[in-house]
């Protein structure tokens, strides 16, 4: 079983719809983080987080530490942001990463 | 901003083969990593570096060697190239204070056939 899973591997909803994914870990962890790849293949970093709720726009990441999970929501989605999302996990004591396989969400307008 | 800059962006190579992928940061960033992502799967930690002269392995360091001369640089050597190696390779960097995000380079296309 990997670390880290996300939820659902794949998403297609109507432009305007409300988006959740989901990633749970089974590691101690010192912070989570989301990722958005493109399908030119960048990665940005889109929220690194420890507790609670980080909100940036239309994008909104949670975490429940006690459940090991985290979800992120796009509210209003939009087709520019159909893309891969991919949660990881920083675990404690280790200066790395470890990867969900990622969430590729397509938005048709 | 350059940020972390991966050369080449593509690249085909023969099976037995060796090349370099680059790697460069211009953030004074201590602490770079080198992963590939295979399609479908998430992305893999092949090397990581927490400063110049220092090295560690991933989950996934076999046939790459790596090095950290200066603080800028971290190249990534394949040698002697397999079709296993087939992926696209990314490279990032992050500040050493504990939590930071890192920040990624465009990714290197690489074929072996």
């Amino acid at each position: 079983k990997n670390e880290v899973e996300q939820s659902p591997q794949n998403l297609t909803a109507q432009e305007g719809e409300f988006i959740t994914i989901n990633c749970s870990y089974s590691v101690g962890i010192s912070a989570l983080h989301w990722l958005q790849q493109h399908p030119g293949g960048g990665i940005v970093s889109l929220f690194m987080l420890s507790s609670g709720k980080k909100k940036h726009g239309r994008l909104i990441a949670t975490i429940n530490i006690q459940e090991k999970h985290s979800s992120l929501h796009i509210t209003a989605s939009h087709p520019r942001d159909s893309a891969v999302y991919i949660c990881a996990v920083g675990i404690q004591g280790a200066q790395k990463l470890v990867f969900g396989q990622g969430t590729r969400l397509t938005i048709n307008p | 901003n350059a940020g972390v800059t991966q050369t080449p962006k593509f690249r085909i190579l023969k099976i037995g083969q060796s090349m370099t992928l680059q790697c460069a940061q211009d953030m004074n960033h201590n602490y770079m990593y080198w992963y590939r992502q295979d399609p479908g799967m998430g992305l893999k930690l092949i090397y990581y570096s927490v400063g110049a002269g220092i090295t560690d392995k991933g989950e996934v360091p076999n046939g790459y060697n790596v090095s950290r001369s200066t603080t800028e640089d971290f190249p990534l050597r394949l040698e002697l190239a397999a079709p296993s190696q087939t992926s696209v390779y990314f490279c990032a960097s992050r500040r050493h204070d504990s939590n930071q995000p890192q920040h990624f380079g465009d990714g290197t296309r690489l074929s072996i056939l």
